[in-house]
């Protein structure tokens, strides 16, 4: 099975940097997802890390490390509408097509 | 390019009844997934199609939950009879390709 772990909350003000971090226990998976869900919405897509290392999407970035089992999402230059929740997502070795989630963080941007 | 869209956005219903949760993804996506997040917790894998046959239903949790894709276009999720425990945002997705998921609104389900 598959486990991942994420604070459940995060607070920063109006143009700082802040890092969400997603720890996992599995057994073996595909790559490392992140969502974002303003309050009442959908889940969207932010990024995907097939493979070690960051990737780098304007002012957000992803980052995976295997070895770690550790991941962390990026966010620079908060702005208000960054307040949301965080989730990250593990797709399933055994299933291609079935992700875990984490429970997500939510993120409060303050002025 | 119309997004996911599920029906109706909250349901509240008595234990022991029965209520229908619809999902109409996006035109051309043969993945489509349910998923559920129960307050404060992960969002949790229910079940997978690809066009009209489920891949992997692991995740549902018992057999009060039906679901179906008939014609290979919109789903419905079905729970009968309804407990306390199913209160919850059910959420829909769809894809084509499987890497990214394009999420639905969700629905509230509320069982009292």
């Amino acid at each position: 099975g598959q486990s991942l772990e994420q604070p459940s909350e995060v607070t920063a003000v109006e143009g700082a940097i802040v890092q969400i971090n997603c720890t996992y226990q599995t057994s073996g998976f595909y790559g490392l997802s992140w969502y974002q869900q303003h309050d009442g919405g959908a889940p969207t897509f932010l990024s995907y890390n097939a493979l070690d290392g960051l990737e780098e999407t304007g002012r957000f970035s992803s980052f995976l490390s295997r070895s770690d089992s550790y991941g962390y999402l990026l966010l620079q230059e908060l702005q208000m509408k960054d307040s949301a929740s965080y989730f990250c997502a593990v797709r399933d070795r055994g299933n291609f097509n079935k992700f875990y989630f984490g429970s997500g963080t939510k993120l409060n941007v303050k002025p | 390019e119309a997004g996911v869209t599920q029906f109706p956005s909250h349901s509240v219903i008595e234990k022991g009844q029965t209520v229908t949760l619809r999902c109409d993804p996006i035109s051309g996506h043969d993945n489509l997934y349910w998923y559920r997040r129960v307050m404060g917790k992960e969002i949790k894998f229910l079940l997978h199609f690809v066009k009209e046959s489920k891949q992997d239903e692991s995740g549902m949790p018992n057999n009060r939950f039906l679901a179906e894709r008939t014609g290979g276009t919109y789903s419905t999720l079905k729970v009968q009879p309804a407990e306390l425990e199913d209160s919850g945002v059910y959420f829909c997705a769809s894809s084509r390709d499987g890497y990214e998921q394009f999420f639905g609104p969700g629905t509230r389900l509320t069982v009292l």
